[in-house]
């Protein structure tokens, strides 16, 4: 069956540090690839996106990800956290332009100061 | 331009009771869904409607009904509100052409509702 794995339930890092977010998922072709951020009491904000071409993509707020079709992974990145980067971060699939959309259960990243 | 708007934000049901949450959005966006979200458990779709006169069930449609009159409205009615239907509720919109790649969805801010 097709799934979205985000391993990490939730991720602790200090303000400045870097930041990595796991995302893997399970189909047979390259899906449509997407990073949503939803902050405390608010809906989801997509981050970031991956459709084809380049397999480093930049998103908003200074977030990165990288496509890696071997390990089938797409994995968010930030050099340096700040405080309201402390959100719940989902990693979304789409097999083709026809499907639905799949969510990952999401990892909640919490900021030390 | 407000993007994606839901009504009310907040809301509390006793068991058996009905209710209709509002979802409403501005983008011209033909597609729009449904989502109820659990902690640890990510976004569910409910259901969803490709435009104006067709809804389509998503993966938990058990419990709720839709309507899609217009472009822009698409309400989910709760007949018979039971406690596991306690959960955050989203709404969210995308444009979706013929051809061309797939748009993402954008999101309203949610309603929280509580069935006791």
């Amino acid at each position: 069956a097709q799934s979205v794995t985000q391993p990490d339930i939730h991720i602790t890092v200090s303000e400045g540090a870097s930041l990595e977010l796991r995302c893997n998922y399970s189909y047979g072709a390259t899906p449509y690839l997407f990073w949503y951020v939803q902050s405390p009491g608010q809906g989801l904000q997509l981050l970031l996106k991956y459709f084809s071409g380049d397999t480093l993509v930049q998103g908003i707020k200074g977030f990165e990800a990288e496509f890696k079709r071997s390990q089938s992974s797409f994995n968010l990145r930030k050099p340096s956290v700040h405080w309201s980067d402390a959100a719940e971060y989902f990693c979304a699939v789409v097999l083709n332009r026809d499907d639905k959309i799949i969510f990952g259960k999401g990892t909640r990243l919490h900021i030390l100061p | 331009n407000a993007g994606v708007t839901q009504t009310p934000k907040f809301r509390i049901l006793k068991i058996g009771q009905s209710m209709t949450l509002q979802c409403t959005q501005d983008m011209n966006h033909n597609y729009m869904y449904w989502y109820r979200q659990d902690p640890g458990m990510g976004l569910k779709l409910i259901y969803y409607s490709v435009g104006a006169g067709i809804t389509d069930k998503g993966e938990v449609p058990n419990g709720y009904n839709v309507s899609r009159s217009t472009t822009e409205d698409f309400p989910l009615r709760l007949e018979l509100a039971a406690p596991s239907q306690t959960s955050v509720y989203f709404c969210a919109s995308s444009y979706s052409a013929p051809t061309g790649v797939y748009n993402e969805q954008f999101f309203g801010p949610g309603t929280r509702l509580t069935v006791l």
